[in-house]
């Protein structure tokens, strides 16, 4: 059974802090994206990573998928009350059409 | 556009009862899935469809049934309501695949059920 496992599970920082949250597999992945959700809503897509070794920048968010395609980053810079949320990782293999969804990461920013 | 829609939003069923889980999209995507959202698991597949007349299990079907007569329409039907599917419930639509197997998934806003 292929596994995402993200960490860490809950973060509160105070606004104007840096973050780095991770999303680690034993599987290798043929791409790899970013949610993010908010209470009451369903999943929004932030971005999809689909070379090793690749980084994809989103304002204030970097995202990097590893060389090795089994794990990704996403960095906030300067976190702002604005990206609280839940932070979704999702991995596919490539000949199927099935997401495999990380754990998740709880993020609170404090003004 | 609508987007993807999901109703009810909230439900409360008996042990035993039926229902069906509605979704609908009007962006005329080929892929659909459903999901359930419980604490601390991420979302985990139930079933999906690459299409009208197709489809597939994922990684948790046991107790729901699908069907997808439609491009647009693709319900989710419990057949025996169980404590265990005390969930959320998410429908999800995409288009088209890209580079390295990816598409880009249109999530619904989710209907909260609950098994007593």
């Amino acid at each position: 059974t292929q596994l995402l496992e993200q960490s860490p599970q809950f973060l509160s920082i105070q606004e104007g802090e840096n973050l780095t949250v991770y999303c680690n597999s034993s599987s290798v992945f043929s791409s790899l994206q970013w949610y993010r959700q908010e209470p009451g809503e369903g999943p929004v897509l932030l971005v999809t990573v689909v070379t090793g070794g690749e980084v994809k920048k989103l304002k204030r968010l970097t995202f990097q998928f590893g060389d090795a395609r089994k794990d990704s980053s996403l960095h906030i810079t300067a976190a702002q009350p604005g990206d609280t949320g839940l932070y979704l990782c999702a991995g596919i293999t490539s000949g199927t059409y099935k997401y495999i969804f990380g754990t998740g990461t709880r993020l609170k920013v404090l003004a | 556009n609508a987007g993807v829609t999901q109703t009810p939003k909230f439900q409360v069923l008996k042990t035993g009862q039926s229902m069906t889980l509605q979704c609908a999209q009007d962006m005329n995507h080929e892929y659909m899935s459903w999901y359930r959202q419980d604490p601390g698991m991420g979302l985990r597949l139930i079933h999906y469809s690459v299409g009208a007349g197709i489809t597939d299990q994922g990684e948790v079907p046991n107790g729901y049934n699908v069907s997808r007569s439609t491009t647009e329409d693709f319900p989710l039907r419990l057949l025996s309501a169980a404590p265990s599917q005390t969930s959320v419930y998410f429908c999800a639509s995409s288009y088209s695949r890209f580079a390295g197997g990816a598409y880009e998934q249109y999530f619904g806003p989710g209907t909260r059920l609950t098994v007593t």
